[in-house]
């Protein structure tokens, strides 16, 4: 079974702080997601990475960064925490024969900035 | 950009049989999919249809119209456990871009 684990379930950050998300998949997945769920707007998305060193910008990269120095790891960042970015935060995986399509998702981490 | 509406909220009885509609804009189309998350829980992926027509799994069904830009989701024999909100998402190129989610409400 594919695995994505998070490095916390809940976190509680104070505004200003640099935060950071922590992501790992065991499946050797090339692709790799992060977005953010808030409740009547969905799953949007922040950035991706098709490969190792690799990112793009999503729908919503702003006040965001990202990291993938390991084909199994993809970090998000919070360069400068805001209460604008309480939310919960889910990582994905996927294997690229998909395209993208079946995505594997961690259990996300709900993140409160004070 | 893309844009995709979907019902805010479904419910039925157990045994019924839902249709969650989904409709699109989007600047590239690859594909609909389907995701199902339980409360407090990481979504699923259902499925996937990049041609026209029905893909049926099991009790669920899913169906895509590309000139109408229009898919749905049909939830069959109807169970508690699928209370859930269910996402469609449209792949354009690489990346997912998600509905904002029908909350489907299961009643005994």
């Amino acid at each position: 079974d594919v695995k994505v684990t998070q490095s916390s379930r809940y976190l509680v950050k104070r505004t200003g702080e640099k935060v950071f998300l922590e992501c790992v998949q065991d499946m050797d997945h090339e692709n790799m997601f992060w977005y953010r769920q808030d409740p009547g707007l969905g799953l949007r998305l922040i950035y991706f990475s098709y490969d190792v060193k690799m990112k793009e910008k999503g729908d919503i990269p702003e006040g965001y960064s990202v990291s993938r120095e390991k084909k199994e790891r993809f970090s998000l960042i919070l360069e400068s925490a805001s209460t604008n970015q309480t939310s919960m935060y889910l990582c994905a995986s996927s294997p690229p024969a998909s395209g993208g399509d079946e995505q594997f998702f961690g259990p996300g981490t709900r993140l409160t900035v004070l | 950009g893309q844009s995709l509406e979907q019902p805010s909220e479904v419910t039925a009885v157990e045994g019924a049989i839902v249709q969650i509609n989904c409709t699109y804009q989007t600047s590239g189309f690859y594909g609909l999919s389907w995701y199902q998350q339980h409360d407090g829980g990481a979504p699923t992926f259902l499925s996937y249809n990049a041609l026209d027509g029905l893909e049926e799994t099991g009790r669920f069904s899913s169906f895509l119209s590309r000139s109408d830009s229009y898919g749905y989701l049909l939830l069959q024999e109807l169970q508690m456990k699928d209370s859930a909100s269910y996402f469609c998402a449209v792949r354009d190129w690489g990346k997912l871009s998600f509905g904002a989610g029908t909350t489907v409400t299961v009643r005994a």
